[in-house]
């Protein structure tokens, strides 16, 4: 079974700083791990994916996520918030070849202060 | 925008209503999905569809009744609904299979209130 886990509800970083949004995830196979990105009001929007080869992955918006296969973590990160970064950041897995199954995290919020 | 739509966008219904969402993708996807999320709890995945054929019912009440005429639409029937129904519904697409170039791509969402 996979499964997903976001560790902080809610995350806070003044503008300008770097954000971290942590991910952790168990697979028994090897993972396709996904970020996506939720405004109020709205339905998520991918936002960057691990398949295979280099474990630093970029993004949307200037983000972009470390897989780290020793710790099985997927952290988000981005050298420096805007407060329009300001949302629901949700994290997901897939293991391959096992279907087209995403499993969400519980997702973190994300509030950027000026 | 995603290339995916929903409507409507908010419906409000009581408990004896019959209502019906749809979804529709333009992205020449062949999977389609249904979501639920309520406040503070994980997103829940309901159907999956692929090839038009119903291949996950992830123990949904038979009151939410899933139809996929095509690859490009997608409906959900509601009848007899709870309170506890009350969420945004999401809908998603993706190309079919389990393939690495198949991220899900998800419309805005209808929100559900029952009375």
């Amino acid at each position: 079974a996979q499964s997903v886990a976001q560790p902080e509800d809610q995350v806070n970083v003044a503008e300008g700083n770097p954000l971290t949004v942590k991910c952790t995830y168990s697979v028994s196979g090897n993972p396709y791990l996904f970020w996506y990105v939720q405004y109020p009001n709205r339905g998520l929007q991918f936002l960057l994916k691990y398949i295979t080869g280099d474990n630093l992955v970029k993004g949307s918006y200037g983000f972009e996520a470390e897989f780290n296969k020793s710790q099985t973590s997927f952290h988000l990160k981005k050298p420096s918030a805007l407060v329009s970064d300001s949302a629901l950041y949700f994290c997901a897995v897939r293991e391959n070849n096992a279907g087209n199954m995403l499993t969400f995290g519980g997702g973190t919020r994300l509030m950027v202060k000026p | 925008e995603t290339g995916v739509t929903q409507t409507p966008r908010h419906l409000v219904m009581g408990m004896t209503n019959k209502k019906s969402l749809k979804c529709e993708q333009h992205l020449g996807h062949n999977a389609m999905y249904w979501y639920k999320q309520s406040a503070k709890k994980p997103l829940e995945l309901m159907f999956v569809y692929n090839f038009k054929e119903q291949t996950e019912n992830n123990s949904v009440p038979s009151r939410f009744s899933p139809e996929c005429p095509n690859s490009s639409h997608l409906f959900l029937h509601l009848h007899t609904l709870q309170p506890e129904d009350s969420a945004l519904y999401l809908c998603a697409s993706s190309q079919g299979g389990d393939g690495p170039y198949n991220e899900q791509f998800f419309g805005p969402g209808t929100r559900l209130t029952v009375l």
